[in-house]
């Protein structure tokens, strides 16, 4: 069953705006991923944050970890168009890839 | 090597025939996955391998379903007796075996059954 469950569900935002999107998820993980998938297309990694991991930055994207509350959530800084996009959370319990995922996140970008 | 490929991109078929998809990872690579998408849902987990061993098999993977890696390369995902509700994106994947390392995507394989 899919653990991770992203909030909120669609968002549509203006060219430079920021963008944030939360996940929960339910059991004790090794790690937490966030992919992005474009229409139709297969999906492409953006970040992986470890348990003990708190915060994690990759160019525009921030990512934070609250072990505590079970909870992630994905900052899109200075959005750009062609990051329209539909974001998945993914839970892996064992590090060892085996992820479960959400419901993901469709993000619109209107230039 | 330019990343995890899987053919056929398409795949339509009428209910009740075979099909058969094709996933080579990243030659590195010696885990590989599969996961299956239907419209509007995150992918869900149906099977992976460590080299040629099947290590894990989801619930979702029904006895029509076979997944093989015979020499650790490529996979191949066989569903027999096909549905509509077999009509789904399938998805490969393959990461490194060390731990916290990314699984890698392919693009594919949309399958429909009319």
């Amino acid at each position: 069953s899919q653990q991770g469950e992203e909030d909120p569900q669609a968002l549509s935002i203006q060219e430079g705006e920021n963008a944030t999107m939360n996940c929960s998820y339910k059991t004790s993980i090794n790690n937490l991923q966030w992919y992005r998938q474009n229409s139709g297309r297969g999906l492409v990694h953006l970040i992986l944050i470890r348990s003990n991991e708190r915060e994690k930055h990759s160019g525009r994207l921030r990512v934070t970890l609250d072990t505590s509350k079970k909870s992630s959530s994905l900052l899109i800084t200075a959005s750009r168009a062609a990051d329209t996009a539909s974001y998945f959370c993914a839970t892996d319990l064992y590090g060892n890839n085996r992820l479960a995922f959400g419901k993901g996140n469709q993000v619109v970008v209107i230039p | 090597d330019t990343g995890v490929s899987q053919n056929p991109r398409h795949k339509i078929t009428k209910r009740g025939q075979n099909v058969t998809f094709r996933c080579d990872p990243i030659s590195e690579h010696n885990r590989l996955y599969w996961y299956r998408q239907t419209l509007g849902q995150g992918p869900e987990f149906l099977t992976y391998f460590q080299n040629e061993a099947q290590l894990e098999k989801s619930r979702l993977l029904s006895d029509r379903f076979s997944a093989e890696r015979p020499k650790g390369s490529f996979s191949t995902l066989e569903i027999q007796r096909t549905e509509q509700g077999d009509s789904a994106m399938y998805l490969c994947a393959s990461s490194f075996r060390d731990s916290n390392t990314e699984a890698f995507f392919g693009q594919g394989t949309r399958l429909t059954v009319v």
